[in-house]
């Protein structure tokens, strides 16, 4: 079963306006990471915002922001005031932690991509 | 401060080849994961190593090794290069511990012929 899930493929949305980006989640571990990340064509991920599952509040970096739904498993992605410099693949990332000492691997959904029109 | 540094950027090899790909994590960080990223199969997890050892390993044959350095640079190797092995490979670097921000890398681009 997939542990990541990003159920849009493609999404458009007009410059100046609110986006929200997908993220289904699934795990038994009590402690874990959520992570996003956008790829533009250039191939470099670049880290927007990180939620840890026992954060109260929801994330917030700047035009981002994390809509963190523990009970639904839910970590969607709203990207306020869009820009065309948006357009780019985004990703959910998982980090599961129970139980071990490794905390470089991360399990990734298949990605959206983002088309912003002017 | 500097960013994840991987090089080269791009690299085209044939088949049966080995190569090295090089990672430099962000000054301080002891730990540098490697990811390789296809259409097919989207972006998998390789091994992370931190402190000069690997302390996890992803589903990949025993043709991909890694190593790192007392200056935590971290090298991939892959040897006996088979087409399938054409991908964008990517590093992060963190400071290894539990609620860290990973970083990445530009990638390096490989290409099997």
């Amino acid at each position: 079963a997939q542990k990541i899930t990003q159920t849009q493929p493609g999404m458009f949305v007009q410059e100046k306006e609110a986006v929200t980006l997908d993220c289904t989640y699934d795990t038994s571990d009590p402690s874990y990471g959520l992570f996003w990340y956008k790829q533009p064509s250039s191939g470099e991920m670049i880290f927007l915002i990180y939620q840890g599952s026992y954060d109260q509040q929801n994330a917030t970096e700047g035009r981002y922001s994390l809509n963190f739904q523990k009970a639904r498993k839910s970590a969607n992605l709203v990207i306020s005031a869009s820009q065309l410099g948006d357009s780019a693949m985004y990703f959910c990332a998982m980090r599961e932690t129970a139980g071990g000492t490794s905390y470089g691997k991360l399990t990734f959904g298949q990605g959206t991509i983002l088309t912003v029109h002017p | 401060k500097a960013g994840v540094t991987q090089t080269p950027r791009y690299l085209i090899k044939t088949r049966g080849q080995q190569v090295t790909l090089s990672c430099s994590p962000i000054s301080g960080h002891r730990s540098v994961s490697w990811y390789q990223q296809t259409p097919g199969q989207g972006l998998q997890f390789l091994f992370e190593y931190f402190s000069e050892t690997q302390r996890n390993k992803g589903n990949f044959p025993g043709r991909f090794s890694g190593r790192q350095f007392s200056n935590s640079r971290s090298e991939m190797n892959v040897s006996t290069l088979e087409l399938g092995d054409s991908a964008l490979y990517l590093c992060a670097s963190s400071h290894g511990q539990p609620g860290e921000k990973l970083f990445f890398g530009s990638g390096t681009q490989l290409s099997v012929l």
